[in-house]
């Protein structure tokens, strides 16, 4: 059975900093690009950062990059998120998630097979 | 605007038909995929590939995508369908883009 277990959320002040952890379980997680997703209170979703296969690529989303940094530990079986200089906006949940794809074209195509149950991250003051 | 477009709500009553719409000029020539997301848990894929279902979503839970709309069909409404539905394509730019997701109400 696949299992994403996130980690490491909290409250933070604003221009605080927080590292988040996803332990994968259950798959052959070095075949699998992994991402993080979040959800603000009562919004929608927003991708914001994801890893590929070997670390290959890294991709970030504009409001997210400069502060935010994905890596992956696949001994570990494990994806963190670093996220520095935290604003309020950036108050969610935090999901990891597996992507995965029909034909190896991921990084165009792909969907987000599995999700964790996430992690709150609250900013404020 | 690159958005990719989904009515806030739908409703229909038990055992009813819903269709929950996905637009946008994103929408046209992509792949389209669907999360249904119950209150308080995490999101779960319904449907990849403007229709393919993964294992374990029922047959009555259904998609399709023809020009710059994608629709996701939900037939014999049951209770338990109620969720909010996000539609998600991929924009060159922009990586994975979410629409802004359709609470399903049922009546």
């Amino acid at each position: 059975e696949v299992q994403l277990v996130e980690s490491g959320g909290g409250l933070v002040k604003p221009g605080g900093s927080l590292r988040l952890s996803c332990a994968a379980s259950g798959f052959a997680f070095n075949y699998f690009g992994m991402n993080w997703v979040r959800q603000a209170p009562g919004k929608g979703l927003e991708w914001i950062s994801s890893v590929t296969t070997r670390s290959n690529y890294i991709y970030y989303a504009d409001s997210v990059k400069g502060r935010f940094t994905i890596s992956r530990d696949d001994a570990k079986k494990s994806v963190d998120l670093h996220m520095s200089s935290l604003r309020v906006e950036d108050t969610a949940t935090y999901y990891c998630s597996i992507l995965n794809c029909t034909g190896g074209d991921c990084d165009s195509f792909g969907w987000f097979a599995s999700w964790g149950q996430g992690t709150l991250v609250t900013v404020s003051s | 605007s690159n958005v990719v477009t989904q009515p806030p709500s739908v409703s229909v009553a038990p055992g009813q038909t819903a269709r929950i719409t996905c637009g946008g000029n994103m929408v046209a020539g992509s792949r389209v995929h669907w999360y249904r997301q119950k209150s308080g848990q995490a999101p779960v894929l319904v449907v990849h590939d403007d229709s393919d279902r993964p294992s374990g979503i029922p047959e009555r839970i259904s998609g399709s995508n023809s020009g710059n709309t994608a629709t996701l069909t939900v037939s014999g409404v049951e209770t338990g369908d109620e969720a909010d539905y996000f539609c998600q394509v991929w924009d060159s730019s922009r990586g994975p883009v979410f629409g802004g997701g359709t609470k399903l109400t049922v009546l």
